[in-house]
């Protein structure tokens, strides 16, 4: 059972270039979501997935897109790089929706955009 | 929106010394509350939670109880560790429109001296 998985784990891009970061679960959690984290600012909720077939945004998602084709995977694509978007990425899953579950997350990806 | 607010950082104490890192909430409905760990260089992961009010959360010598008279979750530990030093969030969970968000706090580096 590798819980959430995440790849890569760093990535450096330039201005404009676009990429997929990758986020995988293997414990059959409907629920998933993107967060990314800034120094001093926490985690903010990028997009999220109730499940396959349905995302929806969260509190920063532009600049981001999502897709959830199967209960497994959730990756995330930022289409064109810019600066603002060098931060720490966090894919997390949870097994319910209801507000009182645990999410679990991945290790992360940090990202650099020059 | 909800939101969380916790203790500037960063938090520096000898072994053994007794540890309170502070959380405020504002939310409207009946959250869950929640404090995550983040050890360097790697992901969150749960160290406590409490669903309802005068719940008491603990985990690995760390309690917080959800007050919500005061609208504060305060982590507690008698005693710290050196093996302690690492990043700690405040969060809330609450449903909105049918998904369950984390709202997080900025995040309280600790770092405990031997």
């Amino acid at each position: 059972n590798a819980g959430v998985t995440q790849t890569p784990k760093f990535q450096v891009l330039k201005t404009g270039q676009s990429m997929t970061l990758q986020c995988a679960q293997d414990m059959n959690h409907e629920y998933m979501s993107w967060y990314r984290q800034d120094p001093g600012m926490g985690l903010r909720l990028i997009h999220y997935s109730v499940g396959a077939g349905i995302t929806d945004q969260g509190e920063v998602p532009n600049g981001y897109n999502v897709s959830r084709s199967t209960t497994e995977d959730f990756p995330l694509r930022l289409l064109s790089a810019a600066p603002s978007q060098t931060s720490v990425y966090f894919c997390a899953s949870s097994y319910d929706e209801g507000s009182s579950y645990e999410q679990y997350f991945g290790p992360g990806t940090r990202l650099t955009v020059t | 929106g909800d939101s969380v607010t916790q203790m500037e950082g960063p938090v520096t104490l000898s072994e053994e010394a007794f540890l309170t890192i502070n959380c405020t909430y504002t939310a409207t409905g009946y959250p869950s509350l929640f404090w995550y760990v983040q050890y360097p260089g790697e992901g969150l992961q749960l160290l406590l939670k409490a669903t309802k009010a005068d719940d008491k959360g603990s985990n690995k010598g760390f309690e917080a109880t959800y007050r919500k008279e005061t609208t504060s979750f305060h982590l507690e530990k008698g005693s710290v560790q050196v093996s302690d030093s690492a990043v700690y969030f405040c969060a809330l969970s609450s449903l909105i429109q049918g998904a369950q968000k984390l709202v997080f706090g900025q995040g309280t580096r600790l770092t405990i001296n031997p």
